[in-house]
């Protein structure tokens, strides 16, 4: 069965500072890897989606996920945090083939201090 | 273009009583769900339907939880009897069929707090 993993449950970074937030999937074949993001009282919006080709996925807002094979990861980076970034981020796996449940990783809070 | 629209923003009830929660999705996606958010378990998917029709309900918790898609423009969610432990909030998402991997489109939520 198709499982995602955030190892971090919460994290703090300074304005202006990077921020990589990590990902892990459990799955036989190269599933279809989303990030989203949930500002409070909202539900979530698509960041960004990888199906195959080019490794490195750009999305809204100025984030970016890298695909690594080889480590089974999906990590999303961004290289300036603003204040408005406070939220919290959800990767989620989707299995090859056409079937769409999706499974959601436990997410991660981010707090960004000044 | 309208979001997918959820009924009511917030609902508090007393246990015993029957719940419903609403949903319109986006006109012309053909696939909806049903996700509950609670601290403890995280986003659990519940149900979710395609062109109308139930496929996957294993995550229905028991019961007491029903859910309905009588046309392409509307859902519900049905609890009852409702008990406390039910309190959390309820999204429902939608995507379209057009091939593998649409991404879902999600509402803003019911918050449900069950007294």
């Amino acid at each position: 069965a198709q499982s995602v993993t955030q190892p971090d449950i919460h994290i703090t970074v300074s304005e202006g500072a990077s921020l990589e937030l990590r990902c892990n999937y459990s799955y036989g074949a190269t599933p279809y890897l989303f990030w989203y993001v949930q500002s409070p009282g909202q539900g979530l919006q698509l960041l960004l989606k990888y199906f195959s080709g080019d490794t490195l996925v750009q999305g809204i807002k100025g984030f970016e996920a890298e695909f690594k094979r080889s480590q089974s990861s999906f990590n999303l980076r961004k290289p300036s945090v603003h204040w408005s970034d406070a939220a919290e981020y959800f990767c989620a796996v989707g299995p090859p083939g056409g079937y769409q449940k999706v499974t959601f990783g436990t997410g991660t809070k981010l707090q960004v201090i000044p | 273009d309208a979001g997918v629209i959820q009924s009511p923003r917030h609902e508090v009830t007393e246990m015993g009583q029957e719940v419903t929660l609403r949903c319109k999705p986006i006109s012309g996606h053909d696939y909806l769900f049903w996700y509950r958010q609670t601290m403890m378990r995280g986003l659990e998917l519940l149900i979710y339907f395609n062109n109308n029709v139930p496929i996957d309900d294993s995550g229905m918790p028991e019961d007491r939880f029903s859910a309905k898609m009588p046309n392409a423009s509307f859902s519900t969610l049905k609890i009852q009897p409702s008990e406390p432990r039910d309190s959390a909030v309820y999204f429902c998402a939608s995507s379209p069929d057009r091939g593998v991997g649409q991404p879902q489109h999600f509402g803003d939520g019911t918050r449900l707090s069950i007294l």
